[in-house]
């Protein structure tokens, strides 16, 4: 039972480029989440999913876009990316609304 | 609107001092409050739930208690290994989003 993973564990881009985070979890969870953590900022959610093949906006989804093809899949990605992209992303799931979340291990993200 | 606030931003403890976390929070439908830990470069590593005022939590050096207005997660005779972050954070009964607290940054030295 691996929880929730994230591939990669890091990754450099130049602006412009554009990249996929992906999170699987094998919980059977159906709530998935996508924050990002930055210092001195905490954890800022991006965007989540509340089931399969359903996506909604969290508190900073600018520049960022999200599918949930399947259930235990929830990928986030960056068409363009920029220097205020570079961050830590990070990967919950939870059983239902407003319950405890799980995270993985994150991704850590610099932009050039 | 819905708050969590975690006091204070940092403690420093010696090694076997007992001592207390604070989260404070406003929301409208409870749904729990949990409490996580996180190590530098890592995910937040959950660590309990409560669900209801007077409902406490235990593991290990840790306990977590439950008011209706705040959390308190003490911690007796820490190690350093008891060094990190822990937040805070509440669900809403109606909500999908969790609000996460801006956390305590705790250091045991030796």
């Amino acid at each position: 039972n691996a929880g929730v993973t994230q591939t990669p564990k890091f990754r450099v881009l130049k602006t412009g480029q554009s990249m996929t985070l992906l999170c699987a979890q094998d919980m059977n969870h159906e709530y998935m989440y996508w924050y990002r953590q930055d210092p001195g900022m905490g954890l800022r959610l991006i965007h989540y999913s509340v089931g399969e093949g359903t996506t909604a906006k969290g508190e900073v989804p600018d520049g960022y876009n999200v599918s949930r093809l399947k259930k235990q899949n929830f990928l986030l990605g960056l068409e363009s990316a920029a220097p205020s992209q570079t961050s830590v992303y990070f990967c919950a799931s939870s059983y239902s609304r407003g319950n405890e979340q799980f995270f993985g291990p994150g991704t850590r993200l610099t932009v050039l | 609107e819905d708050q969590v606030t975690q006091s204070p931003e940092a403690l420093r403890l010696q090694e076997g001092e007992s001592s207390s976390l604070n989260c404070s929070y406003t929301v409208s439908g409870l749904r729990g409050l949990f409490w996580y830990r996180q190590d530098p470069g890592k995910g937040p590593e959950f660590l309990f739930t409560l669900y209801s005022a007077g409902e406490e939590k235990e593991k290990e050096r840790l306990k977590a208690t439950l008011t209706k207005k705040e959390s308190f997660l003490h911690i007796t005779a820490p190690k350093p290994e008891d060094s990190a972050t822990y937040l805070c954070a509440v669900g809403h009964s109606s909500a999908s989003k969790i609000i996460f607290g801006s956390g305590t940054r705790l250091s045991i030295r030796p």
